[in-house]
Formats: structure tokens, sequence, C-alpha cells
């Protein structure tokens, strides 16, 4: 079964400019999880969806914002970029949005803002 | 107080000792714990997942749950130098996806 797969791999913006990522879970898990790592502060929640509704969001401005489709697939977009958005951004899918099941990571994006 | 706490180290075991990991969360209705690898620039890998009381073996790893303590432990026995990594604790809430990582381990086996 393949894993989760992320575009782009890498990502050089610049200040003000938007962004969009793209995750695609594991066939068959509906539930899709985003992630920012930074060495600074780690892994940090984002938002959560299931079903294309947004379940949970993570304590980040609302230049940060998602969407998941009908076939599980979720996007992440960044407005109005800043140099503090530089990170790695992670994807994870699960089977079902319970807390009990695994998450599974993909390759992730970096993103440089300069 | 921070959801989940580990030690940051740098963590540094012989190779074939036994390297021990430590990890306290906040939550007390929390009901799964995992253990994640990371490799410098590679993202996290799941390694270990444990639900109940006790210990939970699984080839050279073991991860330990006490819940009245709150406190979640991994167990690498026969260390080696390819388990140099990063190693990351998570617990979701008792419902919801929103895993609380810990800032992870830092761990380097010596050949």
């Amino acid at each position: 079964k393949a894993g989760v797969t992320q575009t782009p791999r890498y990502l050089i913006k610049t200040r003000g400019q938007q962004v969009t990522l793209s995750c695609s879970p594991i066939s068959g898990h509906r539930s899709v999880s985003w992630y920012q790592q930074t060495p600074g502060q780690g892994l940090q929640f984002l938002f959560e969806y299931f079903s294309e509704t947004q379940r949970n969001k993570g304590n980040f401005p609302g230049r940060f914002s998602g969407r998941q489709f009908s076939n599980s697939r979720s996007e992440m977009n960044v407005s109005t970029l800043e140099l503090g958005d530089s990170a790695l951004y992670l994807c994870a899918s699960s089977f079902d949005p319970s807390g009990t099941t695994k998450q599974y990571f993909g390759p992730g994006t970096r993103l440089t803002v300069t | 107080q921070k959801e989940v706490e580990q030690n940051s180290g740098p963590l540094s075991v012989p190779e074939g000792a036994i390297a021990s990991l430590n990890c306290t969360y906040s939550d007390r209705v929390s009901q799964s714990f995992f253990w994640y690898r990371q490799y410098s620039g590679k993202s996290p890998e799941l390694i270990m997942s444990i639900y109940s009381n006790g210990d939970k073996e699984d080839g050279r790893f073991t991860a330990q749950l006490n819940k009245a303590s709150q406190y979640v432990s991994l167990l690498i026995r026969d260390s080696q130098p390819s388990d140099s990594a990063t190693y990351l604790c998570a617990v979701p809430p008792n419902t919801g996806n929103q895993f609380y990582f810990g800032t992870g381990t830092s761990l380097t086996v010596i050949p």
C-alpha cells in the first residue's frame, strides 16, 4: 500500500506571497492532519480534516487554512507569507479521527520564505 | 504546562547498550500513546504504540506505560548506530487526532 504523499517537496517563496501544499493520504484513510515543524517549536498541530470537515484547529493565525476533498486528499494554504513561516510542513493520515488510531506521516514539504 | 514533556537530551549510549527514553503527559484521560523516530532531514516514522498499562515489546523496542504516573517510556535494547535519531512521544486527546508531540529526545549510539 502506498504511503502518504506530499507535493511539492521543496518550495521557496518570498514574503507576502501565498502557497498551497498538497497531501494524499494512505488509501482508505479518511483523516488528514497537518503539522508545522520548526527547530524552535517542534511539531505543532495546524488542523485536522475528516470527511471534508475541519474537526480541530491549532493555535495558528487565519492565514493558515486548509480543505479536504471527497477523495480524502487535502490541501493547506498559507497566505501573506512571513519569514517565520519557514518550516517543514507535515501531513499525517489515519483511518479515523478517534485519536486511538495510528497516524502516518508523509515526507513533508520544506518551505523557505525569503 | 506543556501537554507532553521529554528530556531533550542529547542522550549518548554505546553500541549494544540499552537506551531509555522518557515522556510525561498532562492529560489524565489520554488513552493511547505513540513513539515516533525521526532521522535528520526526514519525517517522523511510527515505531510503537501502547494503549494499556504495562509493557509492550516489539523486537528490540519496549514501550512502558504507567497511567497513574502519567508516564510513558521507550527502551531500545542492543542499541545500534542506526538507532541514532530523535525520538518523539505523541499523545492524542481523548477524541480527535490533534496529537501533542514532545520536543523529542536526540539519541546517539556510539559504535
